[in-house]
């Protein structure tokens, strides 16, 4: 079965970044894309961007172009989101989520998010 | 920015209830609608893609329908586990972009 496991709550100060990692399992990884999604505390969801597991494409959202890297290790299976240059309202729990089989823009899984906290 | 609107915010319901839940899109997006159920403090699970085709494993109490800018997610027979809130997602341009969410809630 598909499982998407995420790294642990990360708590940093404003300017500084950080790197989530989501660890898949249980299917073909590197034909496949991940998204990144966040949800402010109380708040809906804010889609960041995609990326191809293969390493070969990404697109960002534009709020967060220049902010945020999204990269793989295929050799792990691993994705990881990088956001840079943190603000108070960075604070939220971001989430992969695995891209459709048949189209990349549906989101058939989601990981179990990671809360990032940032506060002086 | 497509923009999607959920109707209502928040309902109550017994169990055994038929619950209607709407989405409607700022713009056409065909059928590149998903539904998702999220428990407090859980991740999302995916229901519904394509505006109405069930997600593998999903009780076949959940529908989904609709297509252009208007969707409805159907729970023919409200169960304890689907109290929950529930949103919309379109998939047709990025950035891909969410309903604000329907609380469901006991009566």
């Amino acid at each position: 079965q598909v499982d998407l496991v995420q790294s642990g709550a990360e708590v940093k100060k404003p300017g500084a970044s950080v790197k989530i990692s989501c660890k898949a399992s249980g299917y073909t990884f590197t034909s496949s894309y991940m998204h990144w999604v966040r949800q402010a505390p109380g708040q809906g969801f804010e889609w960041m961007g995609i990326i191809k597991a293969n390493g070969g494409s990404t697109r960002y959202g534009e709020k967060f172009q220049g902010r945020v890297t999204m990269t793989t290790d295929t050799s792990t299976a691993t994705v990881f989101m990088e956001l840079s240059s943190l603000r108070s309202d960075d604070t939220a729990v971001y989430y992969c989520a695995k891209g459709g089989v048949t189209y990349q823009y549906y989101i058939d899984y989601w990981g179990q998010g990671t809360l990032v906290t940032v506060s002086s | 920015d497509i923009q999607m609107t959920q109707s209502p915010s928040s309902l109550s319901a017994s169990v055994g209830d038929r619950v209607t839940i709407t989405c409607r899109s700022s713009q056409s997006i065909n059928t590149y609608l998903s539904w998702c159920q999220q428990k407090p403090g859980k991740a999302p699970k995916v229901l519904i893609s394509a505006a109405s085709t069930l997600q593998s494993g999903v009780p076949s109490r959940f529908s989904g329908s609709g297509s252009g800018t208007d969707f409805t997610l159907t729970i023919s027979s409200l169960q304890l586990e689907d109290f929950a809130t529930y949103y919309c997602q379109q998939s047709y341009g990025t950035p891909l972009t969410f309903g604000q969410g329907t609380k469901v809630e006991i009566k």
